[in-house]
């Protein structure tokens, strides 16, 4: 059974820091995707990455796809009140079906 | 606006009633979904149509039935409700099934569901 770990599941930190969070697995993904969810909301995808090491960046926000495709991070720099919310990743398996992870709920105090 | 729309945001019955979510998007995607998500926020598939096809039927109690009458819409019938289907139901809809690289899931708002 392919599983998507992330990591913390929690994190409520100050306005102007930094933070990294993680989505791990033992299975290789044909690509990841990092989707944001605010509350009474769908998730909104954010970036899909698809080679093993590539780094997008979206402003403040700094996602990478792990050399063997099993591992994503996420970095946010300077963190905003107005990142708050569910952070979610998705791998692709090899029936272009998506695998969820459980999430990171970010708070981000001004 | 293109969309995925789903009625309604929220809904409260009792235990054993049964209950419809409508679900439309106008983004011209073949693939529709059902998600539920559960107080932990953990999305668990329910559901994939594709171009009105069932392809997708993951372990959920047979109290729950998906229609597609067009590939536009996915609704999702709930008989004989239950505490434990207290939950919020998503439906997404993606382009035909291809590498996910080339798209994301579009998602619905939520119906938050309240069995009491």
């Amino acid at each position: 059974t392919q599983l998507l770990e992330q990591s913390p599941q929690f994190l409520s930190i100050q306005e102007g820091e930094n933070l990294t969070v993680y989505c791990n697995s033992s299975s290789v993904f044909s690509s990841l995707q990092w989707y944001r969810q605010e509350p009474g909301e769908g998730p909104v995808l954010l970036v899909t990455v698809v080679t093993g090491g590539e780094v997008k960046k979206l402003k403040r926000l700094t996602f990478q796809f792990g050399d063997a495709r099993k591992d994503s991070s996420l970095h946010i720099t300077a963190a905003q009140p107005g990142d708050t919310g569910l952070y979610l990743c998705a791998g692709e398996n090899s029936n272009y079906q998506l695998i969820w992870g459980a999430g990171t709920k970010l708070i981000i105090k001004p | 606006d293109t969309a995925v729309s789903q009625t309604p945001k929220y809904l409260v019955t009792q235990m054993g009633n049964d209950k419809s979510i409508k679900c439309e998007q106008n983004l011209g995607h073949d693939t529709m979904y059902w998600y539920k998500q559960d107080s932990k926020k953990f999305l668990k598939i329910m559901f994939s149509y594709n171009n009105k096809e069932l392809i997708i039927n993951e372990t959920v109690p047979n109290r729950f039935s998906p229609k597609s009458p067009d590939k536009a819409h996915l609704n999702l019938h709930i008989n004989s409700l239950e505490l434990g289907d207290s939950a919020v139901y998503f439906c997404a809809s993606s382009p035909p099934l291809q590498p996910a690289a080339n798209y994301g899931y579009t998602f619905g708002s939520g119906t938050r569901l309240t069995v009491v």
